[in-house]
């Protein structure tokens, strides 16, 4: 099942901040964050394994909660270049490797 | 190091003909997916190979859809019969042969249907 992202999108002013979440019905081995720009491809952001750690880089940052099965992304102070469409990829436990993408959150920062 | 690559980026064909996406993984990645991508939707698994083995392609439609990643050369997929539904954004994707393997995306290849 496809994961669940939410929102769907968010329009923010540069130096906001904003959380995406992305919920699964399914337990979790890791999750994979993806931004991607309008005809472009999709750029990797994190990867968060089970063990309910918390990345980040710069002024992003995520968390998972194996339990809930849950990963939020943290984007502070937002800047015009964090404009895309954010993808969180999950991975089941067991053997599979293929990413499920949920549908993504379009992010529009405006000056 | 190079990243992933795709070719051609932009394709073309009418409805009936055939298409050839090709995919070079970067260097020392041995495992290769392939998404597909609509217009405003996300991504969609299709299949996932390693050299010379296709490990999962229950993303792949059964007819009309084939995928290869031979010992030498770029991992390809083909489409044959293309309709108009076909249209979309292809990406490629490679990882390295660990579980918690990033997957990296290349380009991408637009395929039109006319």
């Amino acid at each position: 099942q496809q994961p669940v992202q939410s929102p769907q999108a968010v329009i923010l002013r540069e130096g906001e901040d904003a959380v995406i979440n992305c919920s699964s019905s399914k337990a979790l081995y890791s999750v994979h964050w993806y931004r991607q720009k309008h005809g472009e491809a999709p750029v990797f952001l994190m990867i968060l394994l089970k063990g309910g750690e918390q990345k980040g880089h710069d002024k992003i940052s995520a968390s998972f909660n194996e339990k809930k099965q849950q990963s939020s992304l943290y984007l502070t102070a937002s800047q015009l270049s964090y404009s895309g469409t954010y993808f969180c990829g999950t991975l089941p436990g067991g053997s599979a490797r293929q990413l499920t993408f949920g549908s993504g959150t379009q992010l529009t920062v405006l000056p | 190091n190079a990243g992933v690559m795709q070719n051609p980026r932009h394709l073309v064909r009418r409805r009936g003909q055939e298409a050839r996406l090709r995919c070079s993984p970067m260097k020392g990645h041995s495992h290769v997916y392939w998404y597909r991508q609509l217009p405003e939707e996300g991504l969609k698994f299709m299949v996932y190979l390693q050299k010379e083995n296709i490990i999962d392609e229950s993303g792949m439609p059964k007819e009309r859809f084939s995928a290869e990643f031979p010992k030498e050369g770029p991992s390809i997929l083909r489409i044959q019969q293309v309709v108009r539904g076909d249209s979309a954004a292809y990406f490629c994707a490679s990882s390295p042969m660990d579980r918690e393997g990033t997957q990296y995306f290349g380009p991408g290849t637009r395929l039109l249907v006319l």
